[in-house]
Order: structure tokens, then C-alpha cells, then sequence
């Protein structure tokens, strides 16, 4: 039971360039969320799903795009990197119907020059 | 507890002793909140959670407590261990409506002096 999985651990982008980070759960949870970390600062949340089929916009969305693929996957697009997206990006989930403390992965940090 | 950007408010506490963390919140509406801990390299990990009809809840070594009229929660760590240094959130729900989503403060940094 591994919780909630982010692929790639580090990323160095280009400005421009694209990416995809990659998001797994095996809790069987429903809602799913994209958070941004910069130094020193609390997570600001970018993009949540609360159930499998719906996204929605979080307080920091721009610049991103989401997919939720099916109830186990979130992911999260970059198309066009920028030094302002340099940041540690947690992803993580919870069960619906009910506030609940989400689970969260170990991040993926990026860097854009 | 809230942010103040680069700059981590920081509590140095002596192996052994008891810790106690703050942290202020500002929608009186919020209903939900949770004390997470992260260390370096890691994801926040959660430790404990307290609902709005109560003022206090304990869990192993940790206790959380919330005055709803100031608006203000505290996390209190009993016999602090060198393990316990990490950064430690609060975060709390202010609209249920609206989903399981969370707002975060900004975070202290807890250092155990041996």
C-alpha cells in the first residue's frame, strides 16, 4: 500500500517548455488535489478533483491544466514553463462526503531556468 | 503560524520539554481544522484533526487546542524527541460546501536541541 505516488521526483525545465507530472493513489479515494510549495510558505492549492469526471480550479490555476483520468490518476500539465512555476508540487487525496485530512506524496520538485 | 515568506518563524525546544506551536486563522465560518508535519524532502504528514464543536482533542503526545472566539488553534507536543523537528502546518477547511479543500498557514519550524 504505497498511499499516494508522484512521478518524476526532480525536473529541470526550460522556460517554454512542457511537462506532466504524474499522480497515483491506492486509497480508493475520490477527491484528488494539486498543491504548489515555494520556500518558506504554506501549500496554495492549484487544481482539485472531487470525484472522478470533475476538475476545478483552486486559488494558483494559472498556467496549468489538469486530467483526471480515472479514480486512481491526477495529473497536472504544464505547457509553457516559467521561472514563476519553479515551486515543489504535492499532490494528494482524500475520501468525499466529509472533511477528512488529505494524504499527501513526497513532491515533485521543479526548476525552470 | 501565518506566512511570512522566506522567513520561517522558528521554536528551538530542548529535548524532553514540551512544545507549543500557534497559529491564527481568520474566517470564523471554518468548521474543520488540522495540524500536519513535514520533514525536509517529505510530504505533509498528517498528526491530528479537530472540528469546530470542540476546543480540544488528544492524540499520542500531541494535543490540539481551539478557542473559537480569538480564533486561534495551538498544537502542544509533550517530551519533545529529536524526531520531532520538522515544519509544522495548520490548515484549515473554510468551506465545507465547496469540498474537502484546505488553506494553509505558513508553518514553524520546531529545532530540538539535543
Amino acid at each position: 500500500n504505497a498511499g499516494v505516488t508522484q512521478t518524476p521526483k526532480f525536473q529541470v525545465l526550460k522556460t517554454g517548455q512542457s511537462m506532466t507530472l504524474q499522480c497515483a493513489q491506492d486509497m480508493n479515494h475520490n477527491s484528488m488535489y494539486w498543491y504548489r510549495q515555494d520556500p518558506g510558505m504554506g501549500l496554495r492549492l492549484i487544481y482539485y478533483s472531487a470525484s472522478e469526471g470533475t476538475t476545478d480550479k483552486g486559488e494558483v490555476p494559472n498556467g496549468y491544466n489538469v486530467s483526471r483520468l480515472n479514480k486512481r490518476e491526477f495529473s497536472l500539465r504544464l505547457e509553457s514553463a516559467a521561472p514563476s512555476q519553479t515551486s515543489v508540487y504535492f499532490c494528494a487525496s482524500s475520501v468525499t462526503g466529509e472533511v477528512s485530512p488529505l494524504h499527501f506524496g513526497n513532491g515533485t520538485r521543479l526548476t525552470v531556468t | 503560524g501565518e506566512s511570512v515568506g522566506l522567513h520561517l518563524p522558528t521554536l528551538s525546544v530542548q529535548e524532553g520539554d514540551n512544545s507549543i506551536i500557534n497559529c491564527a486563522y481568520s474566517n470564523s465560518a471554518s468548521d474543520y481544522f488540522i495540524w500536519y508535519k513535514q520533514e525536509s524532502g517529505k510530504g505533509p504528514q498528517f498528526i491530528i484533526d479537530i472540528r469546530s464543536n470542540m476546543d480540544k482533542r488528544q492524540g499520542q503526545r500531541v494535543t490540539v487546542l481551539l478557542n473559537k472566539t480569538v480564533k486561534h488553534l495551538s498544537l502542544q507536543i509533550a517530551a519533545t524527541q529529536p524526531g520531532d523537528s520538522a515544519v509544522y502546518f495548520c490548515a484549515e477547511c473554510r468551506n465545507k460546501a465547496a469540498g474537502n479543500k484546505l488553506t494553509f498557514g505558513g508553518g514553524t519550524r520546531v529545532l530540538v536541541k539535543p
